[in-house]
């Protein structure tokens, strides 16, 4: 497709349950960056892949939130026994190339997570 | 660490009116700031960028900010604001040799007829 595609838009999850959100980038983009934005709170930087590598996964906020990227397209992240802090709405962006190299992000519009 | 500031949590202007949205950043060196723009139930959208040269950018929709060094700040602004402007606006600082972007807490922007 044209831009980035996420699903499930909407995920609502008992607490305990695991959850999987796949992001497609856009073709080609090579950077793949996933943020976390809780209501009424800018997007936090979680993880981010350059094709399948991820060169920074600093910002998950803990050993239950997973993401991959193995062949260097789409990616997942998965979220181990969700908990109630974890609802938020996922964003996925991906970049022809390294922000710092003046590449523009180009967001998906997320999934919302609600654990119950 | 780098960091961004947007004082204003929201901010209500008259259709027609100008608009100023603040933004401060906090990094030791030259930053690359970025303004989204977030529509309810769209994805972040890009308005502009700097990443060196003239510190007056131009983006779309009519928005351009201003980068200035002495005061740590990348204001965002628009000479006459239109209803469909109403948004939220989220302010990001990126560092050199870092591809990640640090985003501000954002801007709810209302728009009065």
């Amino acid at each position: 497709g044209a831009g980035v595609s996420q699903s499930p838009r909407y995920k609502v999850a008992k607490r305990g349950q695991d959850v999987a959100l796949r992001c497609d980038p856009i073709s080609g983009h090579v950077s793949l960056f996933w943020y976390q934005q809780a209501l009424g709170q800018g997007p936090e930087f979680l993880t981010y892949f350059q094709n399948e590598a991820q060169l920074d996964k600093s910002g998950l906020p803990s050993d239950r939130f997973f993401a991959e990227r193995p062949e260097g397209s789409v990616s997942t992240l998965k979220i181990q026994r969700t908990q109630q802090e974890d609802s938020a709405v996922y964003l996925c962006a991906s970049s022809s190339q390294g922000t710092g190299n003046t590449g523009e992000l180009f967001f998906g519009e997320g999934s919302r997570l609600t654990v119950l | 660490a780098q960091s961004v500031t947007q004082p204003d949590i929201h901010i209500t202007v008259s259709e027609g009116a100008s608009l100023e949205l603040r933004c401060n950043y906090s990094y030791g060196a030259t930053p690359y700031l970025f303004w989204y723009v977030q529509s309810p139930g769209q994805g972040l959208q890009l308005l502009l960028k700097y990443f060196s040269g003239d510190t007056l950018v131009q983006g779309i929709k009519g928005f351009e900010a201003e980068f200035k060094r002495s005061q740590s700040s990348f204001n965002l602004r628009k000479p006459s604001v239109h209803w469909s402007d109403a948004a939220e606006y989220f302010c990001a600082v990126g560092v050199l040799r870092d591809d990640k972007i640090i985003f501000g807490k954002g801007t709810r922007l209302h728009i009065l007829p």
